[in-house]
């Protein structure tokens, strides 16, 4: 079984300051790892994704993510929040077979 | 990436009536699925629609309430039936491309149920 689980329904940050966002997974198998966006009124965006290469993951918007086997994480992070990265973020795992099973979202609020 | 479009998309509904949502990609696709989201909440998986085969449901959706077609490589249709208030949600189409291990989503359908 897998399961993933976001630290933090809500973040607020200041524009200019760093995002993280946290994302912890369990999985029974080596996993494959993603990050979607939702803004209001729209379907899911992919960010970025892991997939067994590079630990170190570029996603869009200037967003990146860390593997880390050891802590089984994946936090999503930006150097500097824009006021457009406002929206919520689901972290979603995957066992290779099609099946995503996504986090509970956090919710980014960027103030100026 | 896939280009996924659905319709309507967003619809009010009385109570007991059926609502049918399709979901169209602008590539051929093996594999389709449909989530729901329910307000404030994440995502939870209804049922993985592929070409040629019966849609394979999650645990606690039936195809009873929740019949899905997928009369081609490029089209599904997902019907909630006897609403309730309770179905209140948006309901999203996703696809995955051959071989890349990740989901396109459509713009949702938001379900109003009174």
């Amino acid at each position: 079984a897998q399961s993933v689980t976001q630290l933090g329904s809500h973040v607020s940050v200041s524009e200019g300051a760093l995002v993280l966002l946290r994302c912890n997974y369990s999985s029974s198998v080596p996993p494959y790892l993603f990050w979607y966006v939702q803004y209001p009124n729209q379907g899911l965006q992919l960010l970025l994704k892991y997939t067994s290469a590079a630990t170190l993951v570029k996603g869009i918007n200037g967003f990146e993510a860390e593997f880390k086997k050891s802590e089984t994480s994946f936090h999503l992070t930006k150097p500097s929040a824009h006021m457009s990265d406002a929206a919520e973020y689901f972290c979603a795992v995957s066992d290779g077979y099609s099946t995503l099973t996504f986090g509970k979202g956090t919710m980014l609020l960027v103030s100026p | 990436s896939a280009v996924i479009s659905q319709k309507p998309s967003r619809d009010i509904c009385q109570r007991g009536t059926s609502l049918t949502i399709q979901c169209q990609v602008d590539s051929q696709v093996t594999m389709m699925f449909w989530y729901r989201q329910q307000p404030g909440q994440s995502l939870t998986l209804i049922a993985t629609a592929n070409q040629g085969s019966e849609a394979t449901y999650e645990s606690g959706f039936v195809i009873d309430k929740f019949p899905i077609s997928r009369p081609n490589l490029t089209f599904s249709t997902l019907t909630v039936s006897n609403m309730s208030p309770e179905d209140s949600s948006i309901y999203l189409c996703s696809v995955e491309e051959d071989s890349v291990y990740e989901q396109y989503f459509g713009p949702g359908t938001r379900l109003t149920v009174t």
